[in-house]
């Protein structure tokens, strides 16, 4: 079964310095892994996605995902943070057999001024 | 604007009491799905649908049942609600697949 896993609840980080957000994953085959972030009271929004190329993905809101596929991990970065970065980010992956996405639990940042 | 919409956004309602929460969505996807969200449990599926018609159980059904007669809506339907069906229920969709979807901006749900 296609799973992914996000080992933190929460991650801390003061504005202007990096931050790293860790998934990893367990899928069959070329992974498909996403990153998606919901702001508050507001729906998810995607951020970005690995499908194969490069192993540096970047997407929205200058966010960039490293694809590690000896570590089986998909870790979200951004160089420089900003205090408008504090959300919950999803890590997910799509369960092909079932056609559905299938998301970690997610891991609320919180980015202080 | 390209969106999903979810309809109400905020209900409060009693154990029993029938209700039905809306989503439609304008960019003519073939895909939408429901998925509820719970601290600490991340997002779970309900029931999805590839197409007109065609629907199909996801991780969590129990209490729950969908109809797809047409292409842009996707109703929930919770025919008995009960409390633990108490939380915030999201609808997505995607062009022809499930892998990058939009999100409705989500109903939350109490059943007292």
């Amino acid at each position: 079964a296609q799973s992914v896993a996000q080992p933190e609840d929460q991650v801390n980080v003061a504005e202007g310095n990096p931050l790293t957000v860790k998934c990893t994953y367990s899928v069959s085959g070329n992974p498909y892994l996403f990153w998606y972030v919901q702001y508050p009271n507001r729906g998810l929004q995607f951020l970005l996605k690995y499908i194969t190329g490069d192993n540096l993905v970047k997407g929205s809101y200058g966010f960039e995902a490293e694809f590690n596929k000896s570590q089986t991990s998909f870790h979200l970065k951004k160089p420089s943070a900003l205090v408008s970065d504090s959300a919950l980010y999803f890590c997910a992956a799509p369960d092909t057999g079932r056609r559905a996405l299938t998301f970690g639990s997610g891991t609320r940042l919180q980015v202080q001024p | 604007e390209a969106q999903v919409t979810q309809n109400p956004r905020y209900l409060i309602t009693v154990t029993g009491k029938k209700l039905t929460v809306t989503c439609s969505q304008n960019m003519n996807h073939e895909y939408m799905s429901w998925y509820r969200q719970d601290p600490g449990l991340g997002l779970r599926q309900i029931y999805y649908s590839m197409n007109v018609e065609v629907t199909d159980k996801g991780d969590v059904p129990e209490g729950y049942k969908v109809s797809r007669k047409e292409k842009r809506n996707f109703p929930l339907i919770l025919e008995s609600p009960s409390p633990n069906q108490t939380s915030l229920y999201f609808c997505a969709s995607s062009p022809n697949n499930p892998k990058t979807q939009y999100f409705g901006p989500g109903t939350r749900l109490l059943v007292l």
